[in-house]
C-alpha cells in the first residue's frame, strides 16, 4: 500500500457519459498530480494541485476538470467521454519523489 | 515529440545478463527520477538524481545523470526475472515531473 488511494479501480462507461475519479494523497502531502497513461502515449501529465490551488496544467482536455478539496483529496471529472479517453488514470502525491496510487482503469464503450 | 526519449523501447534478455537503458532530452533538468512500473500498478520511485555527473547505486542497479543534466542511464547487473517491468524516467519541469514513454524489460529465467 503506497498510501495514495484511488477509487474506483475499474470503471466502464458509455460514450458521452461523465465520470468522477477520486484520489486521496499520502498523509501529510499537500500536492496531488494527475496523469493519464495509454498504450501509445505513455504517462501524460494532466494537472497539479497544491493545497487546494491549481499549480500547473499539462495536456488536459477542456472536457476534463479537477479540484482539490479542503481535506486534500482530489477529484478528476471527465465528461462527454470518447473511446479515446480509455486509459489508466493515476494520481500521485509528494514533492521531489512521487508516490503513485494504483490507478483507475477507465474503459469507454 | 516526447520531452524525454527512452531507449530501447523494448528489451528482452536472459537471466544473468547485464543491460543499460537510456533517457535523453534536449532540455536541462534540475532533477531526474527513475521509476519501475509493474502491470496494473502505479510507478514506484527507484531513485532521484540531482547533480550533473552523479552516480547512484541501488543493489544491482546503477543510475547516472549526465554532466549537462540532459540525460541519464540505468544499468542493471546480472538481471533477474524480478527485474521485469516498465522502467520510466521523469524530468523535473518547473516542479512537475514529465515522463518518458519507458523501456519495457523482460528478463527470462
Amino acid at each position: 500500500d503506497s498510501g495514495v488511494t484511488q477509487t474506483p479501480k475499474h470503471l466502464i462507461t458509455a460514450t458521452g457519459q461523465r465520470v468522477t475519479l477520486r484520489c486521496s494523497p499520502r498523509s501529510g502531502d499537500l500536492s496531488v498530480y494527475w496523469y493519464q497513461q495509454s498504450l501509445d502515449q505513455g504517462l501524460q501529465f494532466l494537472i497539479h494541485y497544491y493545497n487546494g490551488e491549481e499549480r500547473a496544467k499539462g495536456n488536459i482536455l477542456e472536457r476534463f476538470s479537477a479540484q482539490q478539496f479542503p481535506d486534500l483529496h482530489s477529484e478528476l471529472n471527465l465528461s462527454s467521454l470518447e473511446l479515446g479517453d480509455s486509459a489508466l488514470y493515476f494520481c500521485a502525491s509528494g514533492g521531489h519523489g512521487y508516490t503513485f496510487g494504483s490507478g483507475t482503469r477507465l474503459t469507454v464503450v | 515529440t516526447q520531452l524525454l526519449e527512452q531507449s530501447p523501447q523494448f528489451l528482452s534478455i536472459q537471466e544473468g545478463e547485464n543491460l543499460t537503458v537510456y533517457c535523453n532530452s534536449s532540455s536541462v533538468f534540475s532533477s531526474l527520477q527513475w521509476y519501475r512500473q509493474e502491470p496494473g500498478e502505479g510507478p514506484v520511485l527507484l531513485v532521484t538524481v540531482v547533480t550533473g555527473g552523479e552516480v547512484k547505486k541501488l543493489k544491482r542497479l546503477t543510475f547516472q545523470f549526465g554532466d549537462a543534466r540532459k540525460d541519464s542511464s540505468l544499468h542493471i547487473t546480472a538481471a533477474q526475472p524480478g527485474d521485469t517491468g516498465l522502467y520510466l524516467c521523469a524530468g523535473d519541469v518547473r516542479n512537475d515531473m514529465r515522463f518518458g514513454a519507458g523501456t519495457r524489460l523482460t528478463v527470462k529465467p
